[in-house]
This record gives structure tokens, sequence and C-alpha cells, in this order.
């Protein structure tokens, strides 16, 4: 049972418009979120982060959205650019005390059309 | 500064044989995590330390499945016996203490092949 849920698992966008990759998560007790992107043949690095706290958190051309009635996070990235091509994973931490542990999601692979 | 460092990056054996990973955390932090990534499952926690104590191993599928940290610099992860579902991308990362919403940061992963 997946907590973390990535349910498109590619997406295509041209260069210079909007990508938004989205997150659905179940657990309501979940505290932090983060996005981090992953090229091949190398880890994910971390990008952006969130705390349930915001409902927005903007790192230049990166937004991440947190809606926590619906359960839903998103990341926005404006303007998309060939080199953001990657998997993008997003990861939720729980709230319970103490813990380092994150959850995260399967991955979206982004292509940015040149 | 170096990252994590991983080794090796690529390895295949075959079933039954004992497999060891390694990894060397970033110099200072005091947390380290081992992550298993597959298709179907994304990126599975399998065991945090801190300061070289194991705490949460929950992650870890079985028995088969150990991983120690002797020192500050130095991680395994072993699998013994291996089996062709054990067939992943094993990532360590390590992470700062001083405060929950340090990032973690990874290594570049061990490709692993069970035959």
């Amino acid at each position: 049972d997946q907590q973390v849920k990535q349910n498109s698992p590619s997406l295509s966008v041209q260069e210079g418009r909007i990508s938004i990759l989205n997150c659905d998560y179940t657990n309501s007790m979940f505290d932090y979120f983060l996005w981090y992107k992953k090229y091949p043949a190398e880890g994910p690095t971390f990008l952006i982060s969130i705390s349930s706290i915001k409902d927005k958190n903007e790192d230049g051309r990166f937004t991440v959205f947190l809606n926590k009635s619906a359960k839903h996070l998103s990341l926005h990235i404006v303007p998309s650019q060939p080199g953001d091509s990657a998997v993008y994973f997003c990861a939720a931490r729980p709230a319970t005390s103490g813990t380092y542990k994150y959850i995260f999601g399967t991955g979206t692979r982004l292509k940015v059309l040149a | 500064d170096a990252g994590v460092i991983q080794s090796p990056r690529h390895e295949v054996t075959e079933m039954g044989q004992e497999v060891t990973l390694r990894c060397k955390p970033i110099s200072g932090h005091d947390y380290l995590f081992w992550y298993r990534q597959t298709m179907m499952r994304g990126l599975e926690l399998l065991i945090y330390f801190n300061n070289n104590v194991p705490i949460d191993d929950s992650g870890m599928p079985e028995d088969r499945f150990s991983a120690k940290m002797p020192n500050a610099s130095f991680s395994t992860l072993k699998i013994q016996p291996s089996e062709p579902r054990d067939s992943a991308v094993y990532f360590c990362a390590s992470s700062l203490a001083g405060g929950r919403n340090q990032p973690q940061h990874f290594g570049d992963g061990t490709r692993l092949s069970i035959l």
C-alpha cells in the first residue's frame, strides 16, 4: 500500500512552458514534504521542501504547493528547460517524534522538449 | 566536498551468493540511510543509523538482509543468500543532525543484478 503516490509515470512539456508534477498521499500525519530530482545513473538530489504548516514554497523556477485537505502536493517548474528532464520523486515524513524516515513515491519522468 | 560514495557501482552475481554493498557518508554527517529502488515500489527505506546505531530497520525485507555501521565513515549492506528478486538499485544517503528538516544527500547507487 503506497502512502505516497505519483500517478503519472511520465510527462512531456515544451521548453519554456510550465511543468506540473503531482503527488498524492494518504497519511494525514505527514508533517514535511520534499521533492528530489534524479538523473540517470546518479542518486536523487534534493530540490525543494515544504512544511505542513505552509501551503506554498518557492525557490527560483521551482514552487511547491501543498493542499492538506486534498492530501495533494504539486511541483511547478516555470519556465521548463531541457536540463530539467529527469525523474522527480516526492517524499513525505511522518510526524512521529524524532523520526528521520522519508516515504517516497515511485517517481515521474519529466521530458522537456526543445 | 566529496559526496556520499558507494561501491561497487554495479554488481552481477548468481543466486545464493553473498553480496556486500558499501557506503562512505559525507564527513560530519550523523545519519546514514539505506534505500532500495525498484520500478514497482520506487525508493524504499530499508534502515537508518544515527551516530552508527541502527534506529529503524523496519524496512529490511527479510533476515537475509543485514546492515552495519562500524564507524562514522563506513557502512555495509549485506544480502546472504541473494535471490533474483533482490535485483534493484541500492542507494545510501546521509544527512546532518541539527533538525529533522536537513535534506538527505544520496550516493550514485549500486545496481545489483542477481541471476
